[in-house]
């Protein structure tokens, strides 16, 4: 069974610009989740989407947005980029049966000049 | 407001002998637990997980050990192996929050 993947792996953005992360789960996962994960804050939860609706939300602001289509895959945006967004951003993916255990992809690393 | 703690940052063991990572957590919502070990410019790596029934849980080399009076649970890496030089993350969650709340991280280093 195929891991999660995400792409890109490796991102170079400038202040103000926005960017889109893709994430494609294990198959048959309906959970996605993702985390952020930087030196100073370590791993920090996002969001979390089950059957395209957002259930959870962390404490992030307004321009950190997702979406989930109906085959799971799942997108993260954000908007307005700061300096203080460089980060390995990670996606994680649970199914109906282990429900509690997530499973990370690769992550996307996000560099902000 | 850090619900999950792991106040070792870095722990060094001779191979073959144990390691014993340890955390602690502050919110008494918190029913399940699991360890991540990761490598880095990588996702984390499922390890282990316990629910707040038990307080034991034991999968090959590793057991998650949770003390639930004392909002505490420990890994336990026998024998350690120079495989597991990583750096393990412990996380908590309210059962299908789907909300991981992590910890710091500790970077066991397994000497030859």
């Amino acid at each position: 069974k195929a891991g999660v993947t995400q792409t890109p792996r490796y991102l170079i953005k400038t202040r103000g610009q926005q960017v889109t992360l893709s994430c494609s789960p294990i198959s048959g996962h309906r959970s996605v989740s993702w985390y952020q994960q930087t030196p100073g804050q370590g791993l920090q939860f996002l969001f979390e989407y089950f059957s395209e609706t957002q259930r959870n939300k962390g404490n992030f602001p307004g321009r950190f947005s997702g979406r989930q289509f109906s085959n799971s895959r799942s997108e993260m945006n954000v908007s307005t980029l700061e300096l203080g967004d460089s980060a390995l951003y990670l996606c994680a993916s649970a199914g109906e049966v282990a429900y509690n255990e997530q499973f990370f992809g690769p992550g996307t690393r996000l560099t902000v000049l | 407001d850090q619900q999950v703690k792991q106040n070792s940052p870095s722990l060094s063991v001779q191979e073959g002998r144990i390691s014993i990572l340890n955390c602690d957590y502050t919110n008494s919502m918190f029913d399940y637990f699991l360890w991540y070990k990761k490598y880095p410019a990588e996702g984390p790596t499922f390890l282990i997980s316990i629910s707040s029934i038990k307080d034991k849980n034991e999968d090959g080399r590793f057991t998650v050990f949770l003390n639930k009076s004392a909002k505490h649970l420990s890994l336990h890496i026998v024998p350690s192996q120079p495989g597991d030089s990583a750096v393990y993350f412990c996380a908590a969650n309210i059962q299908g929050a789907q909300k991981l709340v992590f910890g710091q991280g500790t970077r066991l280093t397994i000497n030859p």
